[in-house]
């Protein structure tokens, strides 16, 4: 079945640093979302990206994050100077459209020290 | 107030009984989704549904659009069901909103 991979699965960086979190999509997907997840707490929209542009971010999603298709696979988050409140565990999803099911990475678990 | 509200919040049960956890939403959706997340933290979609009832194995889901409900069934549940159960909502866009879940336990 296929499958959405991220890497790495875990990264500790030094407050104020830069992260890049990776993704690769399932091939024939179209639509591209970043979600997180703060230990203990539900589940959030970041952004959903389709046709190379952003089509929805949240107000999470401020100055400090953006993404990025660098290539036909890569699917990439960055956070540009992470504060310890970014700490969280970092999801990737695709879906065929919109309208489909999506499905999920094995998530990416950030921790700002 | 959330947009996803789920109950019971946590759940524990013994093998073989059946399960039911419940969803209220309290806008107009144009999907609902249940999920299940393991305790490594990796997600799984097990349903999408915008009307009626959909089956999978030992798992049914349920929607009642003008109740804006619905509800996840396991049937004969076992131990490697344990897991957080998880709703979202399709409100505009193709974003989803999350519930904060049920931890469900089945014990042997």
């Amino acid at each position: 079945e296929p499958e959405v991979t991220q890497t790495p699965s875990h990264q500790v960086t030094q407050m104020g640093q830069e992260v890049i979190l990776r993704c690769v999509p399932i091939s024939n997907h179209l639509y591209f979302y970043w979600y997180r997840q703060i230990l203990g707490q539900k589940v959030e929209f970041l952004v959903s990206f389709y046709n190379n542009e952003i089509s929805e971010k949240s107000e999470i999603f401020d100055d400090q994050f953006s993404v990025e298709r660098p290539d036909g696979s890569n699917f990439t988050l960055k956070i540009r100077s992470t504060k310890l409140e970014d700490s969280a565990m970092y999801f990737c999803a695709s879906s065929k459209d919109g309208n489909y099911g999506y499905t999920f990475g094995s998530g990416t678990r950030l921790t700002v020290v | 107030k959330n947009e996803v509200e789920q109950s019971p919040q946590n759940l524990t049960a013994q093998e073989g009984e059946f399960i039911t956890i419940n969803c209220s939403y309290s806008v107009g959706i144009s999907a609902l989704h249940w999920l299940q997340q393991h305790p490594g933290g990796g997600i799984v979609s097990l349903f999408m549904l915008s009307s009626g009832k959909k089956k999978h194995g030992r798992l049914i889901a349920t929607i009642n659009i003008q109740e804006k409900h619905s509800s996840l069934h396991i049937t004969a549940s076992h131990p490697r069901d344990s897991a957080v159960y998880i709703c979202a909502v399709r409100i505009s866009g193709s974003r989803l909103t999350f519930g904060e879940g049920t931890q469900l336990t089945v014990n042997p």
